[in-house]
């Protein structure tokens, strides 16, 4: 079936490093992609989203890059810092699921002081 | 504005009791979402309203019942809990594409 998925559980980064967390999905019908961030013991937090009709998208820190061609985005967290250490998943939604997200399972990223 | 708040923020339950999580948003969202999420998973969808007067089943709703009691609040209703429904429940609600979501409740079924 459809699914969304991060490539690693786990990822240790250096303070001050740069971090890329990768996701592959399924759905070639998927037109809306969203990063979320969930700290310990709290709900998802909104990063960054990215429509299907975009390759790139920058905000504060955080980039994200999307590669429809071979079903890949990622996100890339730049000077990684100490508050950056949390889960990170990918969603995705196609248009015609009345906006039911489709979550992957999570990065969990930490950072190294 | 508080946003997407849930209660209760922990509960232990008893095989077969049953129980009502509590969701508000004051954003004045149409579309409120329920998920679960299980150690090791992302979220699954178990029902969402998109708008009031309506919901509808997710991907997992067996054993769950909802309510769009208005626009601001919807509740998750065990009827008789079961210890495959122990998980955190997280509650959602929409506007454009973005979701945003509460704190959580943390259900332990014994």
């Amino acid at each position: 079936g459809e699914s969304v998925g991060l490539h690693l559980p786990t990822l240790s980064v250096q303070e001050g490093d740069n971090s890329i967390i990768n996701c592959a999905y399924s759905n070639s019908a998927s037109d809306y992609f969203i990063w979320y961030k969930q700290e310990s013991g709290k709900g998802p937090q909104f990063i960054i989203d990215i429509r299907s009709n975009m390759d790139k998208r920058q905000g504060q820190r955080v980039t994200v890059l999307l590669n429809k061609t071979v079903k890949h985005l990622s996100l890339q967290i730049a000077a990684t810092q100490p508050g950056d250490s949390a889960v990170y998943f990918c969603a995705e939604i196609s248009g015609s699921n009345d906006y039911k997200l489709s979550f992957g399972a999570g990065t969990t990223v930490t950072v190294r002081a | 504005n508080a946003g997407v708040t849930q209660t209760p923020k922990f509960q232990v339950l008893k095989t077969g009791q049953s129980m009502t999580l509590q969701c508000a948003q004051d954003m004045n969202h149409n579309s409120m979402y329920w998920y679960r999420q299980d150690p090791g998973m992302g979220l699954r969808l178990i029902y969402y309203s998109a708008s009031e007067g309506t919901t509808d089943k997710g991907e997992v709703p067996n054993g769950y019942n909802v309510s769009r009691l208005n626009k601001r609040e919807f509740s998750l209703r065990l009827e008789s809990a079961a210890p495959s429904q122990t998980s955190v429940y997280f509650c959602a609600s929409r506007v454009t594409d973005t979701q945003y979501f509460g704190p959580g409740t943390r259900l332990t079924v014994l």
